[in-house]
């Protein structure tokens, strides 16, 4: 099985500039989550997909963030425009089931550098 | 609200240390408790997980347990190899929701 495949694994863009982040999940995990880690601190949770809706965005930190899951499927995270304070490892997990936490994968993650 | 405080690093050990990495945590209701482990490289795995107080988890040789009259989920393991350098996270999760909650990361290097 395949897994949670993640791209570009590193990015580095100057302020100001657009980021596109990609997230494939295990084919037929309908649960898709962003995390972030910022600076070696903890890793934030970002929002949730069921399928190609978002279940919980509540920790979007700003409308600089959009994520897009279209056809339930793979998702994206753009930000735009990027700021420095962005910089970090932005991770993907999917699962079959919501509360299933045997089921979580994450992916090598994106490190998300802006100069 | 909910979250994880986890001890600092960098820890380094010699080979065949004690390790402990102390956690502890703040959340309403009865959470599940996890550690992930991110290898150098690679992405976050589940290392092992408790679902209710006195539980035990343990994998690999790491042991945690849910202890919640201290709040905490200790790792231990009773000799490290240089093969378990990497980075430990604490997390929690309640039963509303899928998301997890995290600490900071402790990053551990152990040298031969």
């Amino acid at each position: 099985e395949a897994g949670v495949t993640q791209f570009p694994s590193h990015s580095v863009i100057e302020k100001g500039q657009t980021v596109t982040l990609r997230c494939d999940p295990i084919s037929g995990h309908d649960n898709l989550y962003w995390y972030r880690r910022v600076m070696g601190k903890e890793i934030k949770f970002l929002l949730h997909f069921v399928k190609e809706s978002k279940q919980d965005e509540s920790g979007m930190p700003n409308n600089r963030f959009l994520a897009e899951r279209t056809g339930g499927t793979y998702s994206t995270l753009k930000v735009q425009p990027a700021e420095l304070e962005d910089s970090g490892v932005y991770f993907c997990a999917s699962s079959q089931v919501e509360s299933g936490y045997r089921g979580y994968t994450f992916g090598s993650g994106t490190r998300l550098t802006v100069v | 609200g909910n979250s994880v405080t986890q001890m600092e690093g960098p820890v380094t050990l010699s080979e065949e240390a004690f390790l402990t990495i102390n956690c502890t945590y703040t959340a309403t209701g009865y959470p599940s408790l996890f550690w992930y482990v991110q290898y150098p490289g690679e992405g976050l795995q589940l290392l092992l997980k408790a679902t209710k107080a006195d539980d035990k988890g343990s994998n690999k040789g790491f042991e945690a347990t849910y202890r919640k009259e201290t709040t905490s989920f200790h790792l231990e393991k009773g000799s490290v190899q240089v093969s378990d350098s990497a980075v430990y996270f604490c997390a929690l999760k309640n039963n509303q929701g899928g998301k997890l909650i995290f600490g900071q990361g402790t990053e551990l290097s152990v040298k031969p």
